[in-house]
């Protein structure tokens, strides 16, 4: 166990729906990454908060945006959902500090039909 | 601007045999250099990570890493597969103020009876 929380484990969804995908952190952390996870497109990192704030962008669509709340949790959303978009979301935690490990959660599946 | 290649991106090796999973990397300063397993349906996990000290590093079920600055490589070894070793291994890098911490695409390793 990671200490990395994600809800939901499984999700599917319709195209042209929007979901939220949470991740609580490890307890302290205040690095949170968001990774998308697809057969045909490996590990794609999304986007990095810290402390609240966006510290870092990949390739995020624009359909997707993301935020870190004061308690430190995260949440993914995704509208306007696309085939292309099943993927598996991870979540991950870093603590603060050069050379830290960064932390997965173990994901959320998310099917898009 | 930081990147990872791990060549490879399947490799398979009979049970026993030595496993090299290779991975170089590109960095404009000095980087700190991770190894994650993931395991089917899983999250990814720290198998071993290097920061500063003692090139040679070793981590979890047998695995060990060799950073060489002259090579920019970090690949990964461990002298003898086993069964349960069958997983996506993943190589990343991240500078030493802690940004950007960047994934390599991914080798799946498949271990044969």
């Amino acid at each position: 166990d990671s200490g990395v929380t994600q809800t939901p484990k499984h999700l599917i969804t319709a195209t042209g729906q929007r979901v939220t995908l949470r991740c609580s952190p490890r307890s302290g952390d205040l690095s949170v990454y968001w990774y998308q996870q697809s057969l045909d497109q490996g590990l794609q990192f999304l986007i990095q908060y810290y402390n609240g704030e966006e510290r870092a962008k990949g390739n995020i669509l624009e359909r997707f945006s993301a935020q870190q709340f004061p308690d430190l949790h995260s949440e993914l959303n995704l509208s306007s959902l696309e085939l292309g978009d099943s993927a598996l979301y991870f979540c991950a935690s870093r603590p603060t500090g050069a050379g830290n490990t960064i932390y997965f959660g173990e994901g959320s599946w998310l099917t898009v039909v | 601007a930081q990147s990872v290649t791990q060549l490879g991106s399947h490799v398979s090796v009979s049970e026993g045999a030595l496993v090299l999973l290779r991975c170089n990397y590109s960095s404009s300063v000095p980087p700190y250099l991770f190894w994650y397993v993931q395991y089917p349906n899983q999250g990814l996990q720290l198998l071993l990570k290097y920061t500063t000290g003692a090139t040679l590093v070793k981590g979890i079920n047998g695995f060990e890493a060799e950073f060489k600055k002259s090579e920019t490589s970090f690949h990964l070894t461990k002298p003898s597969a086993h069964m349960s070793d069958a997983a996506e291994y993943f190589c990343a890098v991240t500078p030493a103020n802690g940004q950007n911490f960047v994934f390599g695409p991914g080798t799946r390793l498949s271990v044969l009876p």
